[in-house]
């Protein structure tokens, strides 16, 4: 069975300071990778995914991630964070055989401190 | 497109009254899929359908909970009776089919219902 953890619960920054928020996964086939975030109030929305092809992954609001498949991570970056980036950020897994269910890690809170 | 449609968005009742939720899904998607997100649990599946069918349910709480999908377009999840604890907010999300050019196996999230029952 898959599964997804995400290492901090909250990550507390600095405006126009990089953030990295970490996912590792574990599962004994191959997988299908992907960071949701989740504004305040509001329902989840698809920041990245990783299905094939290069590792390096980049998604919206200048978000990216890196598939390491010996380390089983996923971790997500941004060189730059805004006030807006504030947001509860879910790294979620699929193992493809079971179409599009997936599971998600527990969230980081990111807050970005002006 | 319409996103993904749910109602109500916020449900204030008493405890041991019958809730209803509901959904609409992303017109053309096969799968639709109920969460519930608390606090002390984070995001939970409870239940996901496939063609209308109900193909996972292990994660409703009991039985107080229940889904269905009368036809592609439309989906319910009831409690009855309902119970504080039951008090978080409930999502639902769709997603295409495999054999459509528009499958990633990403999920689309509805805003979701706050449910509080006191």
């Amino acid at each position: 069975a898959q599964s997804v953890t995400q290492l901090d619960s909250q990550v507390p920054v600095f405006e126009e300071a990089p953030v990295e928020l970490r996912c590792n996964y574990s599962s004994s086939v191959s997988v299908y990778l992907f960071w949701y975030v989740q504004y305040p109030n509001q329902g989840l929305q698809l920041l990245l995914k990783y299905l094939s092809g290069s590792t390096l992954v980049k998604g919206i609001n200048g978000f990216e991630a890196e598939f390491n498949k010996s380390q089983t991570s996923f971790h997500l970056r941004k060189p730059s964070v805004h006030i807006s980036d504030t947001a509860e950020y879910f790294c979620a897994v699929s193992e493809g055989t079971s179409g599009s269910r997936l599971t998600f890690g527990e969230g980081t809170q990111l807050t970005v401190n002006p | 497109d319409a996103g993904v449609i749910q109602s109500p968005r916020h449900e204030v009742t008493e405890m041991g009254q019958e809730v209803t939720l509901r959904c609409k899904p992303i017109s053309g998607h096969n799968s639709l899929f109920w969460y519930r997100q608390t606090m002390m649990r984070g995001l939970e599946l409870l239940i996901y359908f496939n063609n209308n069918v109900p193909i996972d349910d292990s994660g409703m709480p009991e039985d107080r909970f229940s889904a269905k999908m009368p036809n592609a377009s439309f989906s319910t999840l009831k409690i009855q009776p309902s119970e504080p604890r039951d008090s978080a907010v409930y999502f639902c999300a769709s997603s295409p089919p495999r054999t459509s050019g528009r499958f990633t196996y990403e999920q689309y999230f509805g805003p979701g219902t706050r449910l509080t029952v006191t």
